[in-house]
């Protein structure tokens, strides 16, 4: 069974703040992704990964960073936490489909709070 | 226009009752389909994935139209449990980099 997993599930911090969510996959799965969902906009790309050290923005990529030093992991960095990057941040991950595409497979999500 | 359509419901069917949902896409470039589930405050799961000459899993039946661009969902007998929002994901290309997410139709099974 593929396991996402979150470092948080709850998380408070306050404007300007530097925020690093990690998220660490254990199928070894060449493609990695952050999203962040909120009412009424369902799931916005912020950042996806195909490879290690290897990353491609999303649709709303502004505020934000990622790094993947391991294959395994896919850190979001909010570099100056705002209040309206408050959300609930997902994070996902597939294998490359060559010839047929793969699911994403999420975390369970952390709920983000900057106040 | 939006590249991946659903109506957004909410559905409200009694137990028991069969309900379906339309999803329609617009990028001729799509080549993977599949159903997700999510329930109130969780992640999306994986529902099942769509293939062309539809597929089955116990009460739920997915089918896709390549010419008219759709996808749908069936599912009979509706269950209390089925109640949570469903969203019609499409992959570009290959590589499963391009994933575009419905917004999700909310489906709500009473007793």
């Amino acid at each position: 069974d593929v396991k996402v997993t979150q470092s948080s599930r709850y998380l408070v911090k306050r404007t300007g703040e530097k925020v690093f969510l990690e998220c660490v996959q254990d199928m070894d799965h060449e493609n990695m992704f952050w999203y962040r969902q909120d009412p009424g906009l369902g799931l916005r790309l912020i950042y996806f990964s195909y490879d290690v050290k290897m990353k491609e923005k999303g649709d709303i990529p502004e505020g934000y960073s990622v790094s993947r030093e391991k294959k395994e992991r896919f850190s979001l960095i909010l570099e100056s936490a705002s209040t309206n990057q408050t959300s609930m941040y997902l994070c996902a991950s597939s294998t490359y489909g060559q010839n047929s595409n793969q699911p994403q497979h999420f975390g369970d999500g952390t709920r983000l709070s900057i106040l | 226009r939006k590249e991946v359509e659903q109506d957004p419901g909410p559905f409200n069917v009694p137990e028991g009752a069969t309900v379906a949902f339309n999803c329609t896409y617009s990028n001729s470039a799509s080549q993977s389909f599949f159903w997700y589930r999510q329930d109130c405050r969780k992640e999306p799961k994986l529902l099942m994935s769509v293939y062309s000459s539809g597929n089955e899993d116990g009460r739920f039946t997915a089918q896709l139209n390549r010419a008219s661009q759709y996808i749908s969902l069936l599912i009979r007998d509706s269950k209390l449990s089925d109640s949570a929002t469903y969203l019609c994901v499409v992959i570009l290309g290959t590589g499963g980099f391009k994933t575009i997410f419905g917004a999700g139709t909310r489906l709500f099974v009473k007793a």
